[in-house]
């Protein structure tokens, strides 16, 4: 099971803002930075947010990350359709000495 | 533009092996960590491997310390993943990513483990 502890499901109305949440420990990300990734149905991940609040180039701006002590935090304002998808936070553990991913979120738009 | 296709996938039986390959373009593949993840079917994402730019460091999870290799030549720009001993539970798409964090990813490889 992973270290990285997200809720199942989200779910929103078009236009509405949804927040994801990941909660990890000290050896997480409390010492490392959180990236975030988008998997559409049936394709491969897409990295959305770096360094707990960057967004890549073509990442639109509805997309933005937070990350206090050891959670950090995915929102999506102004939901639109083409947001179903699932969501991981992911970040380096410094005690597995490895990199983890959450347990993914599904995000629902009614 | 950067590109990552796998190959190499398929179905094998319990105990077997195989392995993967990931063609880079579109970047300097020697300049970059290289990273493998996986999907069990239905589930979450699992990260397995990465190694340095220049391979002198590699990582490995646990469950696959000791049964999986990961390699790379920077010649072809090409990234490896030799799995042997391999079990129901390896089954999954092996996906090929860009650095430490997955910047950017593949399209995947499907292994299947079963007899």
């Amino acid at each position: 099971q992973s270290v990285l502890t997200q809720p199942p499901s989200a779910s929103g109305t078009p236009g509405q803002r949804v927040t994801i949440s990941c909660s990890g420990s000290s050896s997480n990300i409390g010492s490392d930075t959180v990236n975030w990734y988008q998997q559409l149905p049936g394709t491969a991940p897409q990295l959305l947010i770096s360094d707990n609040n960057q967004r890549p180039s073509g990442v639109p701006d509805r997309f933005s990350g937070s990350k206090s002590g050891t959670s950090a935090s995915l929102a999506i304002s102004g939901l639109l359709s083409e947001d179903e998808a699932d969501y991981y936070c992911a970040t380096w553990d410094a005690s597995l000495n490895g990199f983890v991913f959450g347990t993914g979120s599904k995000v629902t738009v009614l | 533009e950067v590109q990552l296709v796998e190959s190499g996938g398929g179905l094998v039986q319990p105990g077997g092996s195989l392995r993967l390959s990931c063609a880079a373009s579109g970047f300097t593949f020697s300049n970059y960590w290289m990273s493998w993840v996986r999907q069990a079917p239905g589930k979450g994402l699992e990260w397995v491997a990465n190694i340095k730019g220049d391979g002198s460091e590699k990582y490995y999870v646990d469950s696959v310390k000791g049964r999986f290799t990961i390699s790379r030549d920077n010649a072809k720009k090409s990234l490896s993943l030799q799995m042997n001993n391999l079990r129901a539970e390896d089954t999954a798409v092996y996906y090929c990513a860009r650095g430490v964090i997955g910047d950017c990813w593949g399209q995947g490889a499907l292994v299947t483990v079963s007899s």
